[in-house]
């Protein structure tokens, strides 16, 4: 299974953007690397995913490395409801699992 | 409403009861995914299904955990004669399609508490 890893926890101040690094060096050529978050008491919600280039949508920013080992999801303006347990998912060859890890949970301050 | 639906929200066994978990996907999605997250984990792969076909149960703890998924729509993930370490909650997600290009939409849980 493609293993993540990311820090344990982050800080950042409300209005700044924020920057939160992932680790998959086990990943394969043809997976797609996903960003999900969790907000406490509720399953998790997709955030962005991509593959090889850089990825925008509404909520962030995708940077993904060029030799793929790494990916950096971007949070342009934190906000309060930011404030939530991210994960990044590297995909597993062969399956449609999504293996999640740990996570970084992030804090916004005020 | 138009997201994935787990019942109950809280579930509270006695240790040695069986109990049965209840996903309803968003209509016409194939996937549907099971997983199991303990208190300030992440949540770790139990099983998935494309239509009604199980793909995958490695993530299944033992052979007192049993998914189906009958009519390829409604999941219910069973746990037979219940022990504390099950307690956890347990999260369904459904995609449209099965692919790794594919977003997952999360229900909220089900909150399993063995006593």
């Amino acid at each position: 299974d493609a293993k993540t890893t990311q820090p344990n926890s982050m800080e950042s101040n409300e209005e700044e953007p924020v920057h939160l690094p992932c680790n998959h060096s086990t990943i394969s050529g043809t997976d797609y690397i996903h960003w999900y978050r969790q907000l406490p008491s509720q399953g998790p919600e997709y955030v962005i995913h991509g593959l090889t280039s850089n990825v925008n949508n509404r909520m962030a920013s995708l940077a993904i490395a060029e030799d793929r080992k790494s990916s950096t999801l971007i949070l342009h303006r934190a906000t309060l409801r930011d404030a939530a347990v991210y994960y990044c998912i590297g995909g597993t060859s062969g399956t449609y699992k999504y293996i999640f890890g740990t996570g970084t949970r992030l804090k916004v301050l005020a | 409403g138009a997201g994935v639906s787990q019942s109950p929200r809280y579930k509270v066994a006695k240790r040695g009861q069986d109990v049965a978990l209840r996903c309803d996907p968003i209509s016409g999605h194939v996937s549907l995914f099971w997983y199991q997250q303990a208190l300030g984990q992440g949540p770790e792969f139990l099983t998935y299904f494309q239509n009604e076909a199980q793909l995958d149960k490695s993530g299944l703890p033992s052979d007192r955990f049993f998914a189906e998924r009958p009519e390829g729509s409604v999941s219910t993930l069973k746990i037979q004669r219940t022990q504390q370490e099950d307690s956890a909650v347990y999260l369904c997600a459904s995609s449209l399609k099965m692919g790794f290009n594919e977003k997952l939409f999360f229900g909220s849980g089900t909150q399993l508490s063995v006593l």
